[in-house]
């Protein structure tokens, strides 16, 4: 079975910390994405994969970065949390285009 | 540009009773279309996929989703609800044109009742 595995399931960070969530994945998978899940707007794609070092924008970038120097890690980046940042967050993989996406079990943040 | 339209926020079905999610999608190109459920605290799960092969899919746990390109929907449908069904399902679409992207639909929270 694929597994995305992602390290933190429950953080509480303070204002302005740096944060980092880490994603797993174990399926020699080449795309590698992370989704905010809020309550009424589903999920939205912040920042999404398609190689080792490539990283494309999604819809809701701001405030976020990522990192891919791994194939199998996939890294998101809150360089200054804030308050509206609280939120879930979800790691996913998929081999490629139109392929089942895989998704890790999400992590919840607070900032408070 | 893709976008996916989830026509019910919440549907609430009886035990042994049939189950209808609907979902519909908007896409300039051939669509790849999939319906994940979540449970509480949990991740997504695949129940199924359609990609331009039959155009009824069957899923896990006894659900099935019918792809009607006139109509651009893919309801989701289950002849007999189950407890264990109660959980917030989406439709998801993703084309070659959206830049291997999936847009999400924003859920429908199933409620089960005995």
């Amino acid at each position: 079975d694929v597994k995305v595995t992602q390290s933190s399931r429950y953080l509480v960070k303070r204002t302005g910390e740096k944060v980092f969530l880490e994603c797993v994945q174990d399926m020699d998978h080449e795309n590698m994405f992370w989704y905010r899940q809020d309550p009424g707007l589903g999920l939205r794609l912040i920042y999404f994969s398609y190689d080792v070092k490539m990283k494309e924008k999604g819809d809701i970038p701001e405030g976020y970065s990522v990192s891919r120097e791994k194939k199998e890690r996939f890294s998101l980046i809150l360089e200054s949390a804030s308050t509206n940042q609280t939120s879930m967050y979800l790691c996913a993989s998929s081999l490629s285009y139109g392929n089942t996406i895989y998704f890790g079990e999400g992590s919840w943040l607070t900032v408070v | 540009a893709q976008s996916v339209t989830q026509l019910d926020s919440h549907v609430s079905v009886s035990e042994g009773t049939p189950v209808l999610l609907r979902c519909n999608y908007s896409s300039s190109y051939s669509p790849s279309l999939f319906w994940y459920v979540q449970h509480p605290n949990k991740g997504l799960q695949l129940l199924l996929k359609y990609t331009s092969a039959a155009t009824l899919v069957k899923g896990i746990n006894g659900f099935e989703a019918e792809f009607k390109k006139s109509e651009t929907s893919f309801h989701l449908t289950k002849p007999s609800a189950h407890m264990s069904d109660a959980a917030e399902y989406f439709c998801v679409v993703s084309t070659t044109g959206g830049g291997n992207k999936l847009t999400f639909g924003t859920g429908t929270q199933l409620k089960v009742e005995l």
